[in-house]
């Protein structure tokens, strides 16, 4: 069975500042991952996706991500932090040895930068 | 653009009345679409995996006679609460895949349901 993982239910940086969502998964085939950012009262927005290729994947506002097979890890990063970075962000994993569209979202993980 | 649009954005009923969500792909035709439900500070649970022509792919413990799915075309899906109760109340969001397993999910703005 698929399932992923959020270790941290909330992280802290001062903007600027690196930062860093993690995100671990278990999967049956080979996994498509994907990261979302939602904002209040608002439905989840795409950010990037791992299917092949490349294990660093770049996404929407500055946003990277490293596909690490052996840890089975898919952490979110970005450089230098903005305050309105600060969310909720979703690590998604789908199988695809299972078929069929069904994907596992984590937990949640949410981002606070400060000013 | 969005590219997911869900209607209504908020609502608020009374305890026994029923409400229909819809949740519309824009610019491409949606074969699949889910239907998820979040709580509070919690993540996203899927309730059913609607697709279009068929009956509606419910996930254990979701109640079929209590949340109708009906996906009649290749860019409408429609949730309806049947008899809403106040524990119904949540925030109920819509996602259209996109054609091939290795595309994102396109997600609605959600609805936001409270039941008096």
């Amino acid at each position: 069975a698929q399932s992923v993982a959020q270790p941290e239910d909330q992280v802290n940086v001062a903007e600027g500042n690196p930062l860093t969502v993690k995100c671990t998964y278990s999967v049956s085939g080979n996994p498509y991952l994907f990261w979302y950012v939602q904002y209040p009262n608002r439905g989840l927005q795409f950010l990037l996706k791992y299917i092949t290729g490349d294990n660093l994947v770049k996404g929407s506002y500055g946003f990277e991500a490293e596909f690490n097979k052996s840890q089975t890890s898919f952490h979110l990063k970005k450089p230098s932090a903005l305050v309105s970075d600060s969310a909720l962000y979703f690590c998604a994993v789908r199988d695809d040895g299972t078929g069929g569209f069904k994907t596992i979202f984590g937990a949640g993980t949410r981002l606070f930068v400060k000013a | 653009g969005a590219v997911v649009s869900q209607h209504p954005s908020w609502v608020i009923c009374k305890s026994g009345t029923s409400v229909k969500i819809e949740c519309r792909s824009l610019d491409f035709q949606a074969t699949t679409m889910f239907w998820y439900r979040q709580f509070p500070k919690q993540s996203l649970m899927l309730m059913a995996t609607s697709n279009e022509g068929s009956k509606a792919t419910y996930e254990q413990g979701v109640e079929k006679d209590k949340f109708l799915i009906n996906h009649a075309s290749l860019t409408l899906s429609t949730l309806t609460v049947t008899s809403a109760h106040p524990e119904d109340s949540s925030f109920y969001i819509c996602s259209a895949h996109g054609q091939g397993p290795n595309q994102p999910q396109h997600f609605g703005d959600g609805t936001r349901l409270s039941i008096l």
